[in-house]
C-alpha cells in the first residue's frame, strides 16, 4: 500500500531533550517536506528536500533540522526542544514537487514541557 | 515572499445549501492551486486542484475557480452533506521556489 508513514504517533517530552520524528515513504517520491498544524496558522512549512542530500528551508525552520540520505527517510530533527515547539507535526511527499498533490503522513503530536 | 489569505475562518451551512471558501494569493508567479480536506483527527487530503492555465473546474458536487488577475480562487461545494463538516486548506505553489504556502483553514460545519 502507498503511503507516507511517521513515527511517534505522539510524544511527551521536556525542554532541551533532543528528539527525531521519523518519516518514511514507499511511492518513490523526490519530494519531501515537514509541516508544524497550529490552530489559526494554518500548515506551515517547516523543510522541504527536492531530493537525496538536498534540503532547504521553509517559513518556519528555527530550532528544526533535517536530513534526506535516503530517498525514502526525512526525518525532522529536534536538538534542543522548547515548549514553543508544541504542535501538530506532518510529513508529506509527492511525485512532482510542488506541482502536485502532497501525500500526508498521519502526524506525530508533540508535546513540549 | 508568497502569501495565501483564505476566508472565512469558520462557515456553517444547512444541509443541501452552497459553500463557498475564498483564498487570494500574492505571487503572480503562482501556477498550482490545490485544495485539501482534513477530517478531525486525520491528515489533510487532496479533493481538487487547478493549475494556471484553467479557469474551472468540476468534480462531482465540488469545484474550485481561478480568476489569475484578481489573484483569488475558491473552492464551491454544492448539495452539502454532513460528511462534508471538516478544515479545509487552500494552497498555491510557484514553480522554481519548491514551497508550498497553505491558507490558514476554514472550519465547515454542514448542520443537519
Amino acid at each position: 500500500e502507498a503511503q507516507v508513514t511517521q513515527n511517534p504517533r505522539y510524544l511527551i517530552t521536556v525542554t532541551g531533550k533532543k528528539l527525531t520524528v521519523t518519516c518514511s515513504q514507499n511511492m518513490n517520491h523526490e519530494y519531501m517536506s515537514w509541516y508544524r498544524q497550529d490552530p489559526g496558522l494554518g500548515l506551515r512549512q517547516i523543510y522541504y528536500s527536492m531530493n537525496v542530500e538536498v534540503t532547504d528551508k521553509g517559513d518556519v525552520p528555527e530550532g528544526y533540522k533535517v536530513s534526506r540520505k535516503e530517498k525514502r527517510n526525512f526525518p525532522l530533527i529536534l536538538e534542543s526542544p522548547s515548549p514553543n515547539q508544541t504542535s501538530l507535526y506532518f510529513c508529506a511527499s509527492s511525485l512532482a514537487g510542488v506541482s502536485s498533490e502532497q501525500f500526508f503522513g498521519p502526524g506525530t503530536r508533540l508535546t513540549v514541557l | 515572499g508568497e502569501n495565501v489569505e483564505q476566508h472565512p475562518s469558520t462557515l456553517s451551512v444547512q444541509e443541501g445549501d452552497s459553500a463557498v471558501i475564498k483564498c487570494t494569493y500574492s505571487d503572480s508567479a503562482s501556477n498550482y492551486f490545490p485544495w485539501y480536506k482534513q477530517e478531525l483527527g486525520k491528515r489533510p487530503q487532496l479533493i481538487i486542484d487547478i493549475r494556471s492555465n484553467v479557469g474551472e473546474k468540476k468534480d462531482q458536487r465540488i469545484a474550485v475557480t481561478l480568476n489569475k488577475t484578481a489573484k483569488h480562487f475558491s473552492l464551491h461545494i454544492t448539495e452539502t452533506q454532513p460528511e462534508d463538516s471538516a478544515v479545509y486548506f487552500c494552497a498555491a505553489s510557484t514553480p522554481g521556489t519548491y514551497k508550498y504556502i497553505f491558507g490558514t483553514g476554514t472550519r465547515l460545519k454542514v448542520l443537519a
